[in-house]
């Protein structure tokens, strides 16, 4: 099946500090999509991304499609406490609906 | 907006009863919707893809007697769980779409399931 390796699996960081995650797959995506979950709630949608070579931010969030159509990056920058989560990428596959999941990067901000 | 509910937001029961969860688009017509079961700390794993008026399109491994799903309307679908099992524990999480491609999955807050 397909594979989306995800990574860092978690991060410690300090508040200010700029963090980076990325995601690769095996295939290619058509649509890459970052979402952020908090505890004992469903993934909120950060940043959708639909074109190859894409670069879009919402605040302080930043993410690009790669052009390979392989790869995703998201960037966060002068990081707060609220910060705080597991963020996960997802892929859709140039087929169908259904979206793949990376494992998620756990972020982890010290005031 | 792009708000998805789902109902109960907890529920206990005993092994062997059937539970229902609820998952509803309040703000728009979704005409795809999807499940999905996270394990804790662990990424979100496809359950089913249901289409408004047909028949859900379960992934390999989910047994489609045990996990019944109906998308009735376009704003709500709902998943039982019949004869549950301790196994069946864990948090179920819907989303929805606007259209069958897709493009953008809004989450519900999800459904914590324990199995006693």
């Amino acid at each position: 099946g397909q594979q989306l390796n995800q990574s860092p699996q978690s991060m410690f960081i300090q508040e200010g500090e700029d963090v980076s995650m990325n995601c690769t797959s095996s295939s290619i995506f058509n649509t890459w999509l970052w979402y952020k979950q908090e505890p004992g709630e469903g993934p909120v949608l950060l940043i959708a991304l639909y074109k190859a070579g894409e670069l879009t931010s919402n605040g302080r969030l930043t993410a690009q499609f790669g052009i390979t159509r392989k790869d995703s990056f998201l960037n966060i920058s002068a990081s707060i406490p609220s910060d705080v989560g597991i963020y996960f990428c997802a892929g859709r596959e140039t087929s169908g609906s259904r979206l793949t999941f990376g494992e998620g990067t756990q972020l982890t901000v010290n005031p | 907006g792009a708000v998805v509910s789902q109902h109960p937001s907890r529920v206990i029961c005993k092994s062997g009863t059937s539970v229902k969860i609820e998952c509803r688009s309040l703000d728009f017509q979704a005409t795809t919707m999807f499940w999905y079961r996270q394990f804790p700390k662990k990424s979100l794993m496809l359950m089913a893809t249901s289409n408004e008026g047909s028949k859900a399109t379960y992934e390999q491994g989910v047994e489609k007697d045990k996990f019944l799903i109906n998308h009735a309307s376009l704003t709500l679908s709902t998943l039982t769980v019949t004869s549950a099992h301790p196994e069946d524990s864990s948090f179920y999480i819907c989303s929805a779409s606007r259209d069958r491609l897709a493009y953008e999955q809004y989450f519900g807050p999800g459904t914590r399931l324990t199995v006693t």
